[in-house]
């Protein structure tokens, strides 16, 4: 079966810092990958997408594939106190379990 | 860009009724939506995947004959969960492929359905 392992946390930062968020997945053979960050109540929102091996970047966002070793990551820079929230990773409709990051202010 | 619709947005009904919840892609075509049910911390677990024209594909573990999907257009998906229990009380969010316009498996999901059973 499929399956998408993240570390559940909780996470907790300082505001300004570097939070680093991992994922791993089970699959071999895919090809695509996402993070959504949820707040509390709500419905995930899309924060990146990343297909191919390496870095993908995005303002303060920066996803992180690695397919040889089947992992995926997201560092947040420059954190701050509206990115506390949860955030998953998503592959092949499957959802990791989320890691609540909370930013200190 | 792609936005998925539901209604209604919260629901509370009695255990034993059936409740319908509707998905819809407003700017673009589903073929495909898929459902997922989220309990109070925990993550999304995919139900089933809603085919246009053709029958769900339920994950295991869920029950078709409790959870019923139609996908009867390119634009609406229902879930009804008929005779609910309080067990049943979840957030339930749906989403879909654009096919043309979105990137490659990328989902857009709807705002969700919280339901409680009393």
């Amino acid at each position: 079966q499929k399956e998408v392992e993240q570390n559940s946390g909780p996470l907790s930062v300082p505001e300004g810092a570097i939070a680093s968020l991992n994922c791993t997945y089970s699959d071999r053979g895919s090809q695509s990958f996402f993070w959504y960050r949820q707040y509390s109540g709500k419905s995930p929102e899309l924060i990146m997408s990343i297909y191919s091996n390496g870095d993908k970047e995005d303002g303060r966002f920066t996803a992180q594939l690695n397919k040889a070793s089947q992992y995926v990551s997201l560092l947040i820079r420059d954190s701050q106190p509206s990115d506390s929230a949860t955030y998953l990773c998503f592959n092949d409709m499957r959802f990791g379990a989320g890691t609540r990051l909370t930013v200190k202010p | 860009g792609a936005v998925v619709s539901q209604h209604p947005s919260w629901v509370i009904c009695k255990s034993g009724t059936s409740v319908k919840i509707e998905c819809r892609s407003l700017d673009f075509q589903a073929t495909t939506m898929f459902w997922y049910r989220q309990f109070p911390k925990k993550s999304l677990m995919l139900m089933a995947t809603s085919n246009e024209g053709s029958k769900a594909t339920y994950e295991q573990g869920v029950e078709k004959d409790k959870f019923l999907i139609n996908h009867a257009s390119l634009t609406l998906s229902t879930l009804t969960v008929t005779s609910a229990h309080p067990e049943d009380s979840s957030f339930y969010i749906c989403s879909a492929l654009d096919l043309v316009s979105g990137a490659d498996n990328e989902q857009f999901f709807g705002p969700g359905t919280r339901l409680t059973v009393l």
